[in-house]
């Protein structure tokens, strides 16, 4: 049973480039979230994705963007990166349908904007 | 506890000796709570979490604390063992928000040999 998986592990990008990343979830989860952690920090919620749509949002400008497929997985997107948006981008899925709240995280995506 | 910019709070303790890493959280609506330990390359995984109804709960080698008059999160893990070492976060679920997990800024565990 494979748990939550991410792609890429790394990525370099340059500022004004695009990015997109990916994330399949737990077997059996319907709902993916998605944080951002920069180093020495602890996460901060960028999303939620639930039935393909956008349910919650933290304080995150709509640079960042999302999508949920009809198998659940998701993808981040970051338009216009900047500096700042160096980090380590976190996917975690959980069972919203079932009321359950206790998410389970993937090891991330490593983000270096140049 | 607090930490500045890239500082983490750190504990350091003997191996076999018992840990206690503590949170202070920010939302009196918060009805769920959730400790995390995170190892380097790692994405967090899971270790025990509390409802808001129960003061304490237990698990293997674990133990959470819960104070709602003070806001106040601990987890005590028992003979702490070299594999404990790892970042700690504590988070919080504020209100019927499933999944919008507010996180700590979590304390670095080291366990010397």
């Amino acid at each position: 049973d494979a748990g939550v998986t991410q792609s890429p592990t790394h990525l370099i990008k340059t500022r004004g480039q695009q990015v997109t990343l990916r994330c399949s979830p737990k077997s059996g989860h319907d709902t993916v979230s998605w944080y951002q952690q920069a180093l020495g920090q602890g996460p901060q919620f960028i999303f939620q994705y639930y039935e393909e749509e956008e349910r919650q949002r933290g304080n995150f400008p709509d640079r960042f963007s999302g999508h949920q497929f009809p198998n659940y997985s998701s993808e981040l997107n970051v338009n216009a990166l900047l500096l700042g948006d160096s980090a380590l981008y976190l996917c975690a899925s959980s069972t919203l349908g079932a009321g359950n709240e206790k998410l389970f995280f993937g090891s991330g995506t490593q983000l270096s904007v140049l | 506890g607090e930490s500045v910019g890239l500082h983490l709070p750190t504990l350091s303790v003997q191996e076999g000796d018992n840990s206690i890493i503590n949170c202070a959280y920010s939302n009196s609506a918060s009805d769920y709570f959730i400790w995390y330990k995170q190892e380097s390359g790692k994405g967090p995984q899971f270790i025990i979490d509390i409802r808001s109804n129960m003061d304490k709960r237990q698990g293997q080698r674990v133990t959470v604390l819960l104070n709602k008059t003070v806001k106040h999160l601990s987890l005590q893990i028992a003979a702490t063992q070299p594999g404990d070492s790892a970042v700690y976060f504590c988070a919080e679920n504020p209100g019927g928000s499933q999944g919008n997990l507010i996180f700590g800024k979590g304390t670095k565990l080291s366990v010397k040999p």
